[in-house]
C-alpha cells in the first residue's frame, strides 16, 4: 500500500533560521513524484516543490530545497532563511505509482516561525 | 478566471438537507479531484476524474456521497441527507497530466468550500 508517512505534527523555529520537515514514503514502483504544499491559515493549498523518482539532483526553489534520498525512501523538505510568512501547514504529497493519477498525502507538519 | 474556482466558499446547513458543492477547474485541465479536510487534519481523498475515463470513487465514504463531472470541466459533488460528521472543508483540485518528462503535473487547488453541518 501507498502511503506518505510525516512524524512532526508541529514544530518551532526561530526566524531567519533553516528548518527541516520530515517526510518519508513507502512505495516498490520505481516511478513516482514527490511534491510539498504549503497551506497558510487562509486555507489555500500553494504547491512549493517537485522531485521525480528519476530525478538526479536535488530539487530547489528559492529558499525550498528537497533533500531526496532515494533508497532511504526520504524527500524533506529544507526552507532556508525563515520568514514570519512561512508559519503554515505543510503536507508532502505522492503522485503514483501504478496510477500517475493518484496522490497521496501525509498528514501535515504545522510550521510555526518565531521573530 | 485562471485558477480553480469554487462555490459556494462557505455553506452552513441542517441535518438531514442534501449539498451541492461546485467546482470549475482550469481550462485545459485534464484531471479534476475532490479532497476533503476536517479541522486542523490532513486531505482526505474522495474522487477524481481524468478525461472521460471512469472516475475513481474508491474514497467515496458512503452512497450519500456522489460526483458529476459534466463535459470535461465542472464538477459538482453531491452530499445527500449530511450529517454532522460531514462538516469539513471540501477542496477541489485540478492538474494537466503531460508525457513523462513533460509538466510535473502537480496539483492547482481552489479556495475550498467550507461545510457545517448544523
Amino acid at each position: 500500500a501507498q502511503k506518505i508517512t510525516q512524524t512532526q505534527p508541529g514544530m518551532f523555529v526561530q526566524e531567519k533560521e533553516a528548518v527541516t520537515l520530515d517526510c518519508t514514503y513507502d512505495t516498490s514502483d520505481p516511478s513516482y513524484g514527490l511534491f510539498w504544499y504549503k497551506q497558510p491559515s487562509s486555507g489555500e493549498m500553494i504547491f512549493l516543490i517537485y522531485q521525480g523518482s528519476y530525478d538526479q539532483q536535488n530539487a530547489t526553489e528559492g529558499r525550498y530545497s528537497l533533500n531526496f534520498q532515494k533508497a532511504r525512501k526520504s524527500a524533506n523538505l529544507v526552507i532556508s532563511a525563515s520568514q514570519l510568512g512561512d508559519s503554515a501547514m505543510y503536507f508532502c504529497a505522492m503522485r503514483g505509482p501504478y496510477n500517475f493519477n493518484k496522490f497521496y498525502f501525509g498528514s501535515g507538519t504545522k510550521l510555526n516561525v518565531k521573530p | 478566471g485562471a485558477g480553480v474556482s469554487q462555490s459556494p466558499s462557505n455553506k452552513v446547513t441542517e441535518k438531514g438537507k442534501d449539498v451541492e458543492l461546485r467546482c470549475d477547474p482550469i481550462s485545459g485541465h485534464t484531471a479534476l479531484y475532490w479532497y476533503r479536510q476536517s479541522l486542523g487534519q490532513g486531505l482526505e481523498f474522495l474522487i477524481y476524474f481524468q478525461g472521460n475515463s471512469a472516475p475513481d470513487k474508491s474514497g467515496l465514504p458512503s452512497d450519500r456521497f456522489s460526483a458529476e463531472r459534466t463535459g470535461g470541466s465542472v464538477s459538482t459533488l453531491t452530499i445527500q441527507r449530511t450529517q454532522q460528521e460531514d462538516s469539513a472543508v471540501y477542496l477541489c483540485a485540478s492538474s494537466f497530466l503531460g508525457l513523462a518528462g513533460g509538466p510535473m503535473g502537480e496539483l492547482f487547488f481552489g479556495e475550498g468550500s467550507r461545510l457545517t453541518v448544523l
